[in-house]
């Protein structure tokens, strides 16, 4: 049973518009969500986060927006470059005391940015 | 650059042998985790470590042990290694472990069992 879900594998963009990536979870516990960019032969390498006491959160040309009641999140890239070509993923957690940080992922989705 | 390396990068091996991948770190992080990568399912946790000798099962530990008997070694074992093994590998660290940590993760090991 998948608790984080990317039911988009890949995404075609063009470059400078905008990308979105959804991802969605059944578990309520989550409390906090993050977004990992990963390129290949490359570990995955941390790009955004937000608390679910917020439902936006901004940098630079990553926005991530939660929907709890939906228990939906989406990360928008504007402008897309022809960088941000990568496999994205989506992973949630909550807290557990002294067990750390574990995440739970999705599946991925591929972006490639066309020029 | 986290301070994260793993060994091997790469490896071949065949069905029923040991294998033993290694995570090391230099940032003297408490945490320490080990993550499979398969196509269609992201990363999955096999197990992670709280501190030196503490240690414990993740989503998919099934075949898999761990140790780690120094702050900055982590190391994953396949006792005898099966084609379902066959994977990428990636070790990963946090700090406090707190819920707003990050995870920082190292450049990955790609195993093929034949």
């Amino acid at each position: 049973d998948q608790q984080v879900k990317q039911n988009s594998p890949s995404l075609s963009v063009q470059e400078g518009r905008i990308s979105i990536l959804n991802c969605d979870y059944t578990n309520s516990m989550f409390d906090y969500f993050l977004w990992y960019k990963k390129y290949p032969a490359e570990g995955p390498t941390f790009l955004i986060s937000i608390s679910s006491i917020k439902d936006k959160n901004e940098d630079g040309r990553f926005t991530v927006f939660l929907n709890k009641s939906a228990k939906h999140l989406s990360l928008h890239i504007v402008p897309s470059q022809p960088g941000d070509s990568a496999v994205y993923f989506c992973a949630a957690t909550f807290f557990l005391q002294a067990a750390g940080n574990k995440l739970t992922f999705g599946g991925g989705t591929r972006v490639l940015v066309k020029p | 650059d986290a301070g994260i390396t793993q060994s091997p990068r790469h490896k071949v091996t065949e069905t029923g042998t040991p294998v033993t991948l290694r995570c090391h770190q230099t940032e003297n992080h408490r945490y320490m985790y080990w993550y499979r990568q398969d196509p269609g399912h992201g990363l999955r946790l096999i197990h992670y470590s709280y501190g030196v000798k503490d240690t414990d099962k993740g989503e998919v530990s099934d075949g898999y042990s761990v140790s780690r008997s120094k702050t900055e070694d982590f190391l994953l074992t396949l006792e005898s290694a099966t084609s379902s093994q066959t994977s990428v590998y990636f070790c990963a660290i946090s700090g406090l472990g707190g819920l707003e940590e990050t995870q920082y993760f190292g450049p990955g090991t790609r195993l093929l069992v034949l």
